[in-house]
């Protein structure tokens, strides 16, 4: 059962590292979302890709927060210079459409916590 | 933007005990998902439910779009079913996955 995989599902750094988040959607979707979940707060939409483009970002962070979903291999989310308040499991979701979008299924999720 | 109000915010139960969570929310929606987070932070999709009634199992769910509500049913409760329970929505402003969730119900069921 290929859903949506994440990885790394804990990743560690200190203030100013980068942090790359991987997420390859199920097989046939074409709809990529992430989204964030910060301590003590519910999941708030970051982005929104289809395949080499970029949709709807305005739940990103204006700086050091980047994503994309190249033509070949995974969607990143990219964190540049991380602050401890970067700190949240960050969770990928994929559709196979858009546009009433049926359901989104979510992967396990990637906990990034910054030293 | 559209607000997703749950309740209650917590629950303790019995084991083999029911339970209705509620969802309220303040626009016309075209997308509702029911998801568990378990204690071991995975989410989970129980339900898409925009409008009408499933069952799986142990759990149903049920959303009056009129009225601009769902429910979560579950009956004999588990142990295994505790944790948080999420309820989000999109409006139709969008109409291509940008949900907006609701604080969550947690759950904790006791033996």
């Amino acid at each position: 059962n290929a859903g949506v995989m994440q990885n790394p599902r804990h990743l560690v750094r200190r203030r100013g590292q980068e942090a790359r988040l991987r997420c390859s959607p199920m097989k046939g979707h074409s709809h990529v979302y992430w989204y964030r979940q910060l301590p003590e707060e519910g999941l708030k939409f970051m982005v929104y890709l289809q395949k080499e483009n970029i949709i709807d970002e305005s739940g990103m962070p204006k700086e050091r927060f980047s994503a994309e979903f190249p033509k070949e291999g995974p969607s990143i989310l990219r964190i540049q210079q991380v602050v401890r308040g970067d700190s949240a499991a960050y969770f990928c979701a994929s559709s196979p459409r858009a546009g009433n979008t049926g359901e989104l299924f979510f992967g396990e999720g990637s906990r990034l916590t910054v030293l | 933007g559209i607000q997703v109000e749950q309740s209650p915010p917590d629950l303790i139960l019995q084991e083999g005990a029911n339970s209705t969570l509620r969802c309220n929310f303040s626009d016309s929606v075209n997308n509702l998902q029911w998801f568990h987070q378990n204690p071991w932070g995975q989410l989970i999709n129980l339900f898409y439910i925009p409008s009408g009634t499933k069952q799986n199992g142990r759990l149903s769910a049920t959303t009056v779009a009129t009225e601009r509500y769902s429910l979560l049913y579950i009956s004999s409760s588990q142990t295994t079913d505790s944790g948080v329970y999420f309820c989000a929505v999109e409006t139709g402003g969008t109409s291509y996955g940008k949900l907006t969730f609701g604080q969550g119900t947690i759950l904790t069921v006791h033996p």
